[in-house]
């Protein structure tokens, strides 16, 4: 299970806070993502960065931030503003070779 | 944008048989496909991937084919076990660092 990791494997919050997931690499990629699961939905992409200091909004962007300081690092934050945040979020790192590559997932549940 | 679509949403067989997945790609751009399986509670693994240049890709048990003209793509698993049992995503972007576009997934039941 090494490569890409994320914490916390299970998260609870109250609605109207602040809450940010960890993502670390340490595959030495360039480009980092994070989805959003939900059962019946696949995987939708809310953000992505292929290098430091540089990431764009994928499908579902509203209601989260990121930020990528350091190649490893690839925290998400979901806001307040984020008005469905119970979900499985996977965060995954790539290459130029193709594979995308996930780490075991944070269950968030908003309450 | 990139849209897939995947069919059947769930599909059961028993041991032993086949089972096909199917997905449909709309831009013409993509060239790279993946397949991921997904485990109850699991991170999404890459079973198997094909790129445009070519039209089948086996390994093992598991094949994938690709039609580029009709912008489908499918998945071939054989000799079914129980632990095949998984959901299965398929998708499609254009490589490199290109964002992949995923299917909304199979839920694949094998009975013994």
């Amino acid at each position: 299970d090494g490569g890409i990791t994320q914490s916390p494997k299970y998260l609870f919050r109250k609605e109207g806070q602040n809450v940010t997931l960890s993502c670390e690499q340490n595959l030495n990629h360039d480009a980092m993502y994070w989805y959003r699961q939900d059962p019946g939905q696949g995987l939708r992409l809310i953000y992505y960065s292929q290098i430091v200091n540089d990431f764009q909004k994928g499908d579902i962007a509203e209601g989260y931030s990121v930020s990528r300081e350091k190649k490893e690092s690839f925290p998400l934050t979901v806001t307040s503003a984020q008005k469905n945040p119970t979900a499985f979020y996977l965060c995954a790192s790539s290459t130029d070779t193709y594979e995308q590559y996930f780490g075991p997932g944070t269950r968030l549940t908003v309450t | 944008g990139e849209n897939v679509e995947q069919h059947p949403s769930t599909l059961s067989v028993q041991e032993g048989d086949s089972a096909v997945i199917k997905c449909t790609y709309s831009d013409s751009a993509s060239n790279y496909f993946p397949w991921y399986k997904q485990e109850l509670g699991k991170r999404p693994q890459l079973i198997i991937d094909i790129r445009s240049n070519v039209g089948e890709k086996k390994d093992q048990r598991i094949a994938v084919t690709l039609n580029k003209t009709a912008k489908h793509f499918s998945l071939h698993i054989t000799e079914t076990q129980p632990e095949d049992s998984a959901v299965y995503f398929c998708a499609a972007s254009m490589g490199g660092y290109s964002t992949l576009t995923f299917g909304k997934g199979t839920m694949l039941l094998v009975s013994p």
